[in-house]
């Protein structure tokens, strides 16, 4: 099974500071690579799709990037409604797996 | 507008099947599979697995693989998850959710299934 690795597990940011979160696979993975935001008692929301493209409605400030084992969630100016625990997820081959989460906060 | 909607809060003893239910609409059915997420009380998601609205085929994680079955009714839309021989560590809230690109574009409020004697 390939093994998914977030880091940090939590960031506490100020309002309009850049939050960049990793993650890091244990194997080298294709594009089929995705982000959640979920908010607490929420379902999860897809954020990112194939590595890097924006879900519709999904701000501009949530960017995604990577290839290989090494995968990055960058938010360029964080934003209070953005406080919520973040999820990677690899769908390159069975079982797709998720991160353990990163929790984000304003400082 | 797509939607998923799930079935209500179940309580369970161990030992016993819970089958949760999620109903689609907005969209064809036959044409997106259904994945299946649980998450246990403060921790991260697990993805259970995933059944082709198409022709039923299915992929289950290794270790729930004795103990799942996945189905889906294309006449009313909807995907339904049956867990046999609950445990209390199967107590999550179980989501399904469509899936699109490898990823998951839309999900269901989620089902919480308590297992406790």
């Amino acid at each position: 099974d390939i093994q998914m690795t977030q880091s940090p597990s939590s960031v506490s940011a100020s309002v309009g500071d850049r939050v960049t979160i990793t993650c890091r696979a244990s194997q080298e993975i294709s594009s089929w690579f995705a982000w959640y935001q979920q908010k607490p008692g929420k379902a999860p929301r897809l954020l990112i799709q194939t590595t890097s493209s924006l879900l519709s409605g999904v701000p501009s400030r949530f960017s995604g990037s990577g290839s290989g084992t090494e995968f990055t969630l960058t938010i360029s100016s964080l934003q209070p409604e953005d406080v919520a625990t973040y999820y990677c997820q690899q769908a390159n081959s069975f079982p797709w797996t998720f991160g353990q989460g990163t929790k984000v906060e304003i400082k | 507008q797509v939607q998923l909607v799930q079935s209500g809060a179940e309580v369970r003893k161990p030992g016993a099947s819970v089958k949760v239910s999620c109903t689609t609409s907005g969209y064809i059915f036959t044409r997106y599979t259904i994945s299946w997420v649980r998450q246990a009380p403060g921790q991260g998601l697990e993805w259970m697995g995933w059944i082709s609205s198409f022709n039923g085929n299915t992929e289950y994680i290794r270790k729930l693989q004795d103990r799942i079955t996945l189905t889906t009714d294309p006449s009313t839309n909807t995907a339904y998850m049956e867990l046999r021989s609950l445990r209390s560590d199967d107590t999550a809230v179980y989501y399904c959710a469509r899936g699109d690109e490898g990823s998951f574009d839309f999900w269901g409020q989620g089902s919480l299934v308590t297992v406790s004697s």
